[in-house]
Order: structure tokens, then sequence, then C-alpha cells
């Protein structure tokens, strides 16, 4: 069965604090992964997308990297409107359904 | 940029009733797709659909109906509402195998 299991579930940062959010997945085929930035109330909102192990992508302070196993959300420098639930998901050799991992609760402190 | 909206921010049905949760999106992109978001459970696919008038079950499909009669347009149905579906629901549209984008959702609560 296709897993998607994200770590921490939760994280208290300072600002300025650098961490990485994980996400690590069982899908054979990878076609896709996807990170999502979520604020409380609203829709997810596209950050990343990520196809192959070794490819990076950079946007302001986020940094999104894809291993084999597991992708990586690195946070430099963080500031207090980081503060958001991340989410991942994957997209299964199959088709086009993606499947989210439950997310991380970031929060910022200033 | 991507729009995908959804007819309601908030809705309070009863229990019973049939609900209609519209979602509307200006790419012409082919997939659509039902999402609900509880808190412990993340988001959960409800029924998505790939072209007009096609449509495909997803994880939790039981108590839901879908429509898609016109490409941008993918309506959920709640047939006889009940407690259990109080939830964030989520639309979202993507084109092939690319990023899917996300509505406001609608918080349903059903009393």
């Amino acid at each position: 069965e296709d897993q998607v299991t994200q770590s921490p579930e939760a994280l208290r940062l300072q600002e300025g604090e650098s961490s990485s959010l994980n996400c690590s997945y069982t899908v054979s085929g990878l076609r896709g992964l996807f990170w999502y930035r979520q604020d409380p109330g609203k829709g997810p909102e596209f950050l990343f997308t990520l196809y192959s192990a070794g490819e990076e992508k950079e946007k302001e302070r986020l940094k999104a990297t894809l291993t084999k196993k597991e992708s990586f959300l690195h946070i430099t420098a963080p500031k207090p409107e980081d503060s958001a639930t991340y989410l991942c998901a994957v997209r299964i050799p199959s088709g086009s359904r993606l499947t989210f991992g439950e997310g991380t609760q970031l929060t910022v402190n200033p | 940029d991507v729009k995908v909206t959804q007819s309601s921010r908030y809705l309070v049905k009863r229990t019973g009733e049939k609900v209609f949760l519209e979602c509307v999106q200006d790419m012409d992109h082919e997939n659509m797709f039902w999402y609900r978001q509880d808190p412990g459970l993340g988001l959960r696919l409800i029924y998505f659909s790939y072209d007009v008038k096609m449509k495909e079950k997803g994880d939790i499909p039981e108590g839901y109906s879908v429509s898609r009669e016109k490409k941008e347009r993918f309506s959920l149905i709640l047939e006889s509402a009940s407690t259990n579906q109080t939830s964030m629901y989520l639309c979202a549209s993507s084109l092939g195998t690319g990023e899917a984008f996300f509505g406001q959702g609608t918080r349903l609560t059903v009393v």
C-alpha cells in the first residue's frame, strides 16, 4: 500500500532558527512529489514539484530536496509568516490522484 | 494564475438533507478532485474525475456522489447528510500529471 509519512507532526522554531521537515514515502515508480503550504481555514497552496532523486527546488527561504525514499523541506532563517502546516503528496504510478501525508504544523516565534 | 473556486466558505445543513458543493476551475484542467480534511486524518480523496462525465471513486466514496457535466465544473453531492460528514471539503484541479491547485475550502457542519 502506498504510504506517505511526515515528521515531525509539529515543530516550533525561533525566528532565524533553520530546520528541516521530512516526508518519507513507499511508492514504487514515483511520478512526482509535491509540497504544499496550508494556512488555517484555507486550501493548500502549491509550493514545489520534484520528479527524480537528486532534484532540488528553491523559493525564498524554502528548499525542497528528493531522494529515492524521502523528501526534505529545508527552512532557512524562518520568519513568523512561515508559520503554517506543510503537506507533502505523492502521485502514484497508476493515475492522476495524489496521496497526502498528514502534514507538519510549523510555528515560528518572533 | 489558476483559480479554483468553491461556491461556499461555510455551510450549515441538517441531518438528512441533500447537500450540493460546487467547484469551478478556470484553467481547462481535465482532472478534478474532491477531498475532505479532518484533524488527525489528513486529506482523504472522495472522488475524482479525469474527463467530462467520467468519475472514479477515491478512498472514502460512501455517502457521496459527484457530477461533472462540464469540464470546468465538478459537484460533490451528499445524498443524505449525516453528522459524521461534518468536515472541511476541498476541491482541486490539475493538468495531466502536474501539480494540483486547490480551492479555498468549504467548512460544512451537519447538525
